[in-house]
């Protein structure tokens, strides 16, 4: 099975900075690649979905990026409400395997 | 608008068996485009995906959860169920149900999530 491997696990940044998270597959995935945000509390918010399409009403500031076994998420310009834990997803008829997490921290 | 609600015991005994019903309004779990997932999370830690049913009654689990995992769906009352049997303090987490489209994929509308602790 396809293993997700996320870093960093912990990112601090400030607001205004450029932000990346790095998402590595252990096989090939094409291109099945999603990005959520989770707040505490709260279920996960679809970001981002086919590695590089933005989910209807996400700030065009998330982007995707990648393919085969090396995906990133980028913030271009790290916002208050951006603070949060993010996850990629690979998925296929077969399978969902989700990475560990990244936490986008206050620096 | 779609929405999707868990609900079931909040507390489970060690060996029994844990039951979750995920209800749908705002659309038809009948729907073609879309799977019907479960995913469970650990206090403080990461996503775990159990399984999905799409609207024929197909099911796909995790193979670290297949032995334990039974997923089904009533039409009839726009539901979809989770049971996971012989429960142990490791599952312990909360548990969401969520929407997944079958074309591009992604899992776009998730319920708010319940608890489950499992203890004696």
């Amino acid at each position: 099975d396809i293993q997700m491997t996320q870093s960093p696990s912990t990112l601090s940044a400030s607001v205004g900075d450029r932000v990346t998270i790095t998402c590595r597959a252990s096989q090939r995935t094409s291109s099945w690649l999603a990005w959520y945000q989770q707040k505490p509390g709260k279920a996960p918010k679809l970001l981002i979905y086919k590695a590089s399409s933005l989910e209807s009403g996400v700030p065009s500031r998330f982007s995707g990026s990648g393919s085969g076994t090396e995906f990133t998420l980028t913030i271009s310009s790290l916002q208050p409400d951006d603070f949060a834990t993010y996850f990629c997803q690979h998925y296929n008829r077969y399978f969902v395997a989700f990475g560990q997490g990244t936490k986008v921290e206050v620096k | 608008q779609l929405q999707l609600q868990e609900s079931g015991p909040g507390l489970e005994k060690p060996s029994q068996t844990l039951s979750l019903t995920c209800t749908v309004s705002g659309g038809s779990i009948s729907s073609d485009t879309y799977y019907w997932s479960w995913i469970r999370q650990p206090a403080g830690k990461g996503l775990e995906w159990i399984g999905r049913i799409y609207t024929t009654g197909s099911t796909i689990y995790n193979p670290s959860l297949k032995s334990r995992v039974t997923i089904s769906l009533d039409t009839s009352k726009n539901q979809f169920s989770l049971k996971l049997s012989s429960v142990t303090a490791a599952d312990t987490a909360v548990y969401y149900c969520a929407r997944e489209g079958t074309g591009v994929g992604g899992m776009d509308v998730w319920g708010q999530g319940t608890t489950v602790i499992v203890s004696s």
